[in-house]
């Protein structure tokens, strides 16, 4: 079975600066989907990026930027120019095929940013 | 506002009691997930539903059960229910077709067993 592990349980940033969040997963696959979703004090899950593993380019969207290692089996994030709206819980997902239109998404314990004004 | 919704927002029931949490997927998303988040836990899969069939099965009890409907809503069955079942209720859809896979998450249903 595929395994998530963010290794920060914690992290903090000042506010304009960059932070990375790191991630790391198992798996045997060659072929998968990576996300990383955002759980603020609302504890609505947003989905923030995504990442093919069969593309080489890592994703990017705004000020949030992935750095896809795929021999590493690291999937990190980064926040550039943080923002106090940036606090949040943050979870590295793995999404698992298992044929047949059957999915699931496995889940990291997360890490908590805050922001420091 | 992802386009998922979920009712209720929040369901508070004794021990023993059974309830049901109740998804709307985003409007042409063939597949909606069932997922719990606990303290303890973490957020687990639960279930999945494609086009009205089960589809993959997570760590959900026996005790859970749910489905889709013809009109591709779906409903989470929790029974005979006990304190550590307090959770954190998410429903997401997705698309699951061609290059859209991402899956978008409802408000969730916080239940809490007394």
């Amino acid at each position: 079975a595929q395994t998530v592990t963010q290794s920060q349980p914690e992290m903090s940033v000042q506010e304009a600066e960059t932070v990375t969040l790191s991630c790391t997963y198992d798996t045997s696959e060659s072929d998968y989907y990576l996300f990383w979703y955002k759980q603020p004090p609302s504890r609505q899950m947003i989905l923030v990026i995504r990442q093919e593993a069969y593309k080489q380019q890592n994703a990017t969207e705004n000020r949030f930027s992935v750095n896809f290692q795929k021999a590493a089996k690291s999937f990190s994030l980064k926040i550039s120019d943080s923002q106090l709206g940036d606090a949040a819980m943050y979870f590295c997902a793995y999404r698992t095929d298992l044929g047949l239109k059957s999915y699931q998404l496995t889940f990291g314990k997360g890490t908590k940013l805050s922001v420091i004004p | 506002d992802s386009g998922v919704t979920q009712t209720p927002k929040h369901l508070i029931t004794a021990t023993g009691q059974r309830v049901t949490l109740r998804c709307s997927p985003r409007s042409g998303d063939l597949s909606v997930y069932w997922y719990q988040q606990s303290l303890d836990q973490g957020l687990q899969f639960l279930i999945q539903y494609y086009n009205g069939e089960e589809r993959a099965k997570g760590n959900i009890l026996e005790r859970f059960s749910a489905q889709q409907f013809p009109d591709l809503h779906s409903e989470l069955n929790l029974s005979s229910l006990e304190l550590g079942d307090s959770a954190l209720y998410f429903c997401a859809s997705s698309v699951d077709r061609g290059s859209s896979y991402e899956q978008y998450f409802g408000p969730g249903t916080r239940l809490t067993v007394t």
